[in-house]
């Protein structure tokens, strides 16, 4: 079955980086486009960024635009999310979900979750 | 951006009751419209996509309907494990979510 497994959350400093990584199986990884979707503490749902199945097409909602940087890698089945420059403002529980075979779709799965804080 | 708006953006309801929320767009935005229940801690669900087709395995007391930019949820017959968080979200363009209805016990 599809799963989807993030990790890399944790604390860290306003001004720092972390990198999160999501790790799929279950479903033909490279066939799918996918999606990183936050969700702060208490509030609802915000998308954070798309990446095509070949990494050639990538967006970026307008609150992390130039500070965030969406990856995968087909061969380790793995999508990632590099944040730089954080702020509290970008605490929240971090979902990677699975989008469609093009386009935009909605999201039948998503992974656990991991929890990122910025705190000084 | 399109913007989604939700009402009421609480509930309180009994088991066996009716409920109907309502989701908003800010533009048309066709039938790309899904419906996600969420419970405290976990990932949200997808119940209804395309505004009204039913996910596979989610219960048919679920409904959806709607286009353009007026759509609704609703639930037949409130259970227990019913009770949730529910989101609205568009995939027509760029991913929008509505802010969430809870629904709660009375």
């Amino acid at each position: 079955q599809v799963q989807l497994v993030e990790s890399g959350g944790g604390l860290v400093k306003p001004g720092g980086s972390l990198r999160l990584s999501c790790a799929a199986s279950g479903f033909t990884f490279s066939d799918y486009y996918m999606s990183w979707i936050r969700q702060a503490p208490g509030k609802g749902l915000e998308w954070v960024s798309y990446i095509s199945s070949s990494g050639s097409t990538i967006y970026y909602a307008d609150s992390v635009k130039g500070r965030f940087t969406i990856s995968r890698d087909n061969a380790k089945n793995s999508l990632y999310l590099q944040m730089n420059s954080l702020r509290a403002e970008d605490t929240a529980v971090y979902y990677c979900a699975r989008e469609g075979s093009s386009g935009w779709y909605p999201l039948p799965y998503w992974g656990q979750g991991t929890l990122v804080t910025v705190s000084s | 951006a399109i913007r989604m708006t939700q009402s009421p953006s609480s509930l309180s309801a009994s088991t066996g009751d009716r409920v109907t929320i309502t989701c908003r767009a800010s533009q048309g935005i066709s039938s790309y419209l899904a419906w996600y229940q969420q419970k405290p801690g976990k990932a949200p669900k997808l119940l209804i996509y395309a505004a009204s087709t039913l996910q596979s395995g989610v219960p048919s007391r679920f409904s959806g309907s709607g286009s353009g930019t007026d759509f609704t949820l609703t639930i037949s017959c409130l259970q227990s494990e019913d009770f949730a968080t529910y989101y609205c979200q568009q995939y027509y363009s760029y991913p929008s979510f509505g802010p969430g209805t809870k629904v709660d016990i009375k």
